[in-house]
């Protein structure tokens, strides 16, 4: 599996846009970026998944350059609900079905 | 749909004793996992199960048996708990097997697991 690298933690406030960037230097090129959300207490949700350009849903934007090396979240005019820790995972079927977390970033909203 | 259900929410053993933790999902997914996440870190894979009857380690497996009952259940068990074993245990489903990250696994709320 790809390693990643993520910041640790972000702080922002009631309606900002928060962006998370993910490094994946060795991406391979069967390879899928993913992004899950953990709020405390309770197991990782799916966000969004994409392989290249731009993916966007109801939730959240995933923006992938070119070189597919990083890829960052984008979260719109984000709540206090939004506070939780994001994770982004790379791999893809040639890893089977195991699934890497690494330390996530811890995503703090303010009022 | 209940989605993923984890039975306990919470538990509480001596070092020695042994416990079954049970899962069972709804979605008629052919893929279950057992994870474990201590504090602050990120999920380890203990289990998983590819489809009904098989079943394979993941990261850490060591201390552990699992069951694939049948398509719905996967059970998790500890022979002779460790305080090692001190965690939060999540089970998931995905519907296809083989797909590694390309398939999006659902997880249920997780059982807190205490060894003194």
């Amino acid at each position: 599996l790809a390693k990643t690298t993520q910041p640790i933690s972000m702080d922002s406030y009631e309606g900002q846009e928060v962006n998370i960037t993910c490094s994946h230097n060795n991406i391979a090129t069967n390879d899928y970026i993913t992004w899950y959300q953990q709020f405390p207490s309770q197991g990782p949700r799916f966000i969004i998944q994409g392989y290249k350009t731009k993916v966007t849903n109801e939730v959240a934007s995933l923006f992938i350059p070119a070189d597919r090396k990083s890829s960052t979240l984008s979260l719109p005019r984000v709540s206090l609900s939004d506070t939780a820790v994001y994770y982004c995972l790379v791999g893809g079927v040639a890893a089977g079905n195991k699934l890497t977390f690494g330390g996530g970033t811890r995503v703090l909203v303010k009022p | 749909n209940a989605g993923v259900t984890q039975t306990p929410k919470f538990q509480v053993l001596k070092t020695g004793q042994s416990m079954t933790l049970q899962c069972a999902q709804d979605m008629n997914h052919n893929s279950m996992y057992w994870y474990r996440q201590d504090p602050g870190m990120g999920l380890r894979l203990i289990y998983y199960s590819a489809s009904e009857g098989t079943t394979d380690k993941g990261e850490v497996p060591n201390g552990y048996n699992v069951s694939r009952l049948n398509k719905r259940e996967f059970s998790l068990r500890l022979e002779s708990a460790a305080p090692s074993q001190t965690s939060v245990y999540f089970c998931a489903s995905s519907e296809h097997p083989g797909r590694g990250v390309a398939d999006t696994q659902y997880f249920g709320p997780g059982t807190r697991l205490t060894v003194l």
